[in-house]
This record gives C-alpha cells, structure tokens and sequence, in this order.
C-alpha cells in the first residue's frame, strides 16, 4: 500500500503563473520530506525538502509547506518557466530506517508558452 | 565528476535470462539503494545496503538478488527475468547518517520480452 500519495497524474500552467504540486501521506512517523525532479532519459534529481520540524522551506522559485496534521505537503514554483516541465516526484523517509526513501507516482509538469 | 553511473542504458532480456546491472559512485557515500519506476507506481525500493558489506530488502525484492562489492560499487542481479521485470532501474547512494538527498544514476531500461 502506497504510503506517499500523488493523486494527480498532471498539471498544466502558462509560464509565469504558479505551479502547485500535492502530496499526501499516510505514515506518520515520516519525519523528513523531499521532492525530486525528473526529465525524461534522466535520474531524479533533489529539488527542495523539508524536515517534520518545520513547516515551510523556500529555496528560490520553489517553496515546500508542510502541514502534519493534515498529512499534507506541497510544492509551490513560481513564477512556473518553460524548464521546470518535467516529472515532480514527493518522497517521505522516517528517522531510524535507515533512509528508505517511500515515493509518490509522481506529477507531470507541463508549462505552456 | 560523474556522480552515480549505471551501467547499461538499455537491454533487451528474453525470458528466463540472466543479467547484471552495475552501478557505481564517486562520492565515498556508505548506503548504496537500488529503485524500480514503473507507470503509476513511482519508485520503489528493491535492495539497499546501509554500509560495505550489509544489504537489506526493499519493498519489493522478488526475483532479484544483489551485491555490494565494495564502498563504490553495487550491482542488481536478475537471475531468471520475467516480463514484470520490465522497468527502469535506478541505483542511488546517499551520505549515511544525515538527512541529506539521495543521488541517482541516469537508468537503466529493460525489457523482457
């Protein structure tokens, strides 16, 4: 049972405007967040995360909220550019499992000229 | 630098076929992780090794053997490949002991058919 839940598959923005990207989890003992990136042909890559202590973390055009009492985070990119279209994966690790990353099915991103 | 490198990019299996995929990290990073990706599944665990010389099952290990050579490398094996087996692979390696991202390699896609 997937733990880390993306419940939509895709997301289309005009450049410029914001993209909002969600994650839902079930565990809670999950005490650290993280969103990967992915072009196609290529691994993910580490975008931004977020630690349970906290409950926002902003790194340029792109902020994780984290909100634990609803099991719920998001990814916020703004302004959306035509390069941030790609595959936005949310993963969740717990303290002291030896960093198993449980990963969402991912969102495409496609951002409109 | 080249990170984490997978190796090979493709393969094509017939059934019942064996085969190794390699990979290997430049970072002296201790825990090693090997992912599968499939369509509306995310990426999910199969082997891990915390340090040199431990290896750990995943949430999904079936059909799939692996070995930590040493600190650099760790190589997934697929004794008799089945058509579920049918993926993209990705191999990872982390900083142990910190909450830092995870690294991963490009890939590997294989069929079998």
């Amino acid at each position: 049972d997937q733990q880390v839940k993306q419940n939509s598959p895709s997301l289309s923005v005009q450049e410029g405007r914001i993209s909002i990207l969600n994650c839902d989890y079930t565990n809670s003992m999950f005490d650290y967040f993280l969103w990967y990136k992915k072009y196609p042909a290529e691994g993910p890559t580490f975008l931004i995360s977020i630690s349970s202590i906290k409950d926002k973390n902003e790194d340029g055009r792109f902020t994780v909220f984290l909100n634990k009492s609803a099991k719920h985070l998001s990814l916020h990119i703004v302004p959306s550019q035509p390069g941030d279209s790609a595959v936005y994966f949310c993963a969740a690790v717990q303290a002291g499992d030896d960093y198993k990353l449980s990963f969402g099915a991912g969102t495409t991103v496609t951002v409109r000229a | 630098n080249a990170g984490v490198t997978q190796t090979p990019k493709f393969q094509v299996l017939k059934t019942g076929q064996s085969m190794t995929l390699q990979c290997a990290q430049d970072m002296n990073h201790n825990s090693m992780y090997w992912y599968r990706q499939d369509p509306g599944m995310g990426l999910r665990l199969i082997y891990y090794s915390a340090s040199e010389g431990t290896t750990d099952k995943g949430e999904v290990p079936n059909g799939y053997n692996v070995s930590r050579l040493n600190k650099r490398e760790f190589s997934l094996r697929l004794e008799s490949a089945a058509p579920s087996q049918t993926s993209v692979y990705f191999c990872a390696s982390r900083v142990q002991g910190a909450w830092t991202e995870a690294f991963f390699g490009q890939g590997t896609r294989l069929t079998v058919v």
